[in-house]
Formats: C-alpha cells, sequence, structure tokens
C-alpha cells in the first residue's frame, strides 16, 4: 500500500458542485498539504496543517477548505467547483525530521 | 517575495551530462531539494541540500551556494528514462511569517534524445 494514499485518482464534475478530495498517511507524519498543479505555473499551496488543530492558508486558498479530521486525513474540498480549479491535485505530508516531502499520487480534476 | 527560477525547458543526448540551474529569492531558507516529475505523476525526492557544496548520489549531483542564492541539480550518463521535470524547491524556514514548508519553483522539462 502507498504511503499517501489519494482519492478519487481522477474525477469530472460540472461548475457549481460541491466535491471533496481525500488524503490519507501511514507514514505517521503530524504536517499535511494540498497543493495544484498547473501546466508553467507549478506546483501552489493552498492549504497547510500542522497538526489536528492547526490548519493554515497557502496562496491560493480561495474557493477551497480544508478538514483534518484525523492525524492521518486531510481532505480538500470544492464548496462550488469552476472551470478554473481544473487542475492536478497533490497532498503531501513532512515531520520536522524529513528532508522534504512524500507525495500521493495526485487527484486529476475536471471540472466542466 | 518568494521567488524560485529555473529554466523552462532543456533537450540533451542519452549518455551526455545535463546541468539545470535554479535561482532564489526567499524570505528564509532551511533547504533545497530537487524532485524527479514524470508526466502525470507525483513527484519523488532526489536531493537535499543545507549546507554549500556539492551532494553525490549516483548519477545525480546537487549543488548550493547559499550567498548566490543558487543551485544546480548534474545529471550524468543521461538516459531516455531520465526524461521528466525536474522540480527546484526551497524549505523557508521559521519566523517572520515563514513555516518551514516548501516553495516549488516552476519545473525544467528535460528531454533525452537519442
Amino acid at each position: 500500500d502507498a504511503d499517501v494514499t489519494q482519492t478519487p485518482r481522477n474525477r469530472i464534475t460540472k461548475t457549481g458542485k460541491r466535491i471533496m478530495l481525500e488524503c490519507s498517511q501511514t507514514k505517521g507524519h503530524d504536517r499535511m498539504y494540498w497543493y495544484r498543479q498547473d501546466p508553467g505555473l507549478g506546483l501552489r499551496l493552498i492549504y497547510y496543517s500542522f497538526d489536528v488543530k492547526d490548519i493554515n492558508k497557502g496562496e491560493i486558498s480561495d474557493g477551497y477548505s480544508v478538514s483534518r479530521q484525523a492525524q492521518a486525513k486531510f481532505s480538500l474540498s470544492l464548496e462550488s467547483a469552476i472551470p478554473n480549479q481544473t487542475a492536478l491535485y497533490f497532498c503531501a505530508t513532512s515531520d520536522s525530521s524529513d528532508y522534504g516531502y512524500t507525495f500521493g499520487s495526485g487527484t486529476r480534476l475536471t471540472v466542466v | 517575495g518568494q521567488n524560485i527560477d529555473q529554466p523552462t525547458e532543456m533537450t540533451a543526448t542519452e549518455g551526455a551530462i545535463v546541468q539545470i540551474n535554479c535561482t532564489y529569492q526567499t524570505s528564509g531558507f532551511n533547504g533545497l531539494f530537487w524532485y524527479q516529475q514524470h508526466a502525470g505523476e507525483a513527484p519523488t525526492f532526489l536531493s537535499y541540500n543545507v549546507l554549500d557544496g556539492l551532494e553525490e548520489k549516483g548519477r545525480f549531483s546537487s549543488f548550493l551556494s547559499r550567498s548566490k542564492g543558487y543551485s544546480y541539480l548534474l545529471l550524468k550518463e543521461l538516459q531516455m528514462k531520465d526524461s521528466a521535470s525536474y522540480l527546484c524547491a526551497v524549505r523557508d524556514g521559521w519566523g517572520g511569517g515563514a513555516t518551514n514548508k516548501l516553495i516549488f519553483g516552476t519545473g525544467t522539462l528535460l528531454a533525452v534524445q537519442p
């Protein structure tokens, strides 16, 4: 099993729909992150959480919300999806002693 | 502000050596990372530098100069499977609004030709 699991892997949804992307990890890491990736723009941080009670906005949080249900689970919601939220979304984890991030396999989201 | 620059695309020949440069200006610094990402896949960790100098790992080496805000990734004996995007990322440290998270450059797409 993967250390960081994202579901779904692919999703097509309609404009205005609410959608949730889920991330779970078995690394035991306390820090979790949501990034989106667009061609030519690289990975941009949406939200991050350093523990269950700590949630922080990243550089592009508008239109998104998150929930840290447990140390191992971090969900990203789009309350009312719009086409420019079409992107590849990555969840990542780290801890204070790690050299970097462990990434999930990504969720390709298309909003039509 | 936070700024990480790397070339958008590079082309190299199988068996050759290629150097991918990265320059950065960030409010804090607590390490520089290189990741490899094949199309549609997750980034995978290649290297980490926190002190000045060269770190070597098999066919891959990474160099850091903190005073110049500069790093490079060196790939030797290029193989076709090295065709991928290479992402430079800076960990921004603590304090002054920084929270020890990674800030990514836009990536360099490397095409290895026969």
